[in-house]
């Protein structure tokens, strides 16, 4: 069993809906990071949070510490939201400097 | 003025040679990784270097040899490639080695291994 587990794996979505992906860890952590993967290969980091909720635009992670869980949320989805998501937590203690990553979430807009 | 650079993009080459890839960032992080991206596009970390120094230093194959000839650049170097080692390997980097909660990692834009 991975350490960062990411639901759902892929998402078909139409445009204007609202989304939700979801992830929960089972270690100890610092910190956790939202990436976004783009169809080239790119990776931009979105959010990096420890705890409550913070938002970006037309986006917003919420992570529940109790819970080991993070939500990153798309409201009015758009055809250039269309990416893998990554979740990653950073360990606390243990290896410094390491990120443990989900599989991620590939997320298809329809316009 | 980008941030962390990687070269080449894409590199193509037989089983059995021996082929480098090139990080540089311009961030003046101390922190450098090695992550690859295998074809199921699930991300591991390979390797981490602070200062020059290495810190971690993941199960990997002794084939790979990270180098950093200074802060600002950490280059991978692949001696005997094999078809297990085509994967996208990212470069990143980081402002400390214990990371604070307000910092965060910067990657590289990629770079696509594939052995034939």
């Amino acid at each position: 069993k991975n350490e960062v587990e990411q639901s759902p794996q892929n998402l078909t979505a139409q445009e204007g809906e609202f989304i939700t992906i979801n992830c929960s860890y089972s270690v100890g952590i610092s910190a956790l990071h939202w990436l976004q993967q783009h169809p080239g290969g790119g990776i931009v980091s979105l959010f990096m949070l420890s705890s409550g909720k913070k938002k970006h635009g037309r986006l917003i992670a919420t992570i529940n510490i109790q819970e080991k869980h993070s939500s990153l949320h798309i409201t009015a989805s758009h055809p250039r939201d269309s990416a893998v998501y990554i979740c990653a937590v950073r360990l606390r203690g243990g290896s410094q400097g390491n990120l443990i990553f989900g599989k991620g979430t590939k997320l298809s807009v329809k316009p | 003025d980008t941030a962390v650079s990687q070269t080449p993009k894409y590199l193509v080459t037989q089983m059995g040679n021996d082929k480098s890839i090139k990080c540089e960032q311009n961030l003046g992080h101390d922190t450098m990784y090695w992550y690859k991206q295998d074809s199921k596009k699930f991300l591991k970390i390979m390797f981490s270097y602070n200062n020059k120094e290495l810190i971690i230093n993941e199960t990997v194959p002794n084939r790979f040899s990270p180098k950093s000839p200074d802060k600002a650049h950490l280059n991978l170097h692949i001696n005997s490639l094999e078809l297990g080692d085509s994967a996208v390997y990212f470069c990143a980097s980081s402002q400390e080695l214990v990371l604070a909660v307000t910092d965060t990692q910067y990657f590289g834009p990629g770079t696509r291994l594939t052995v034939l």
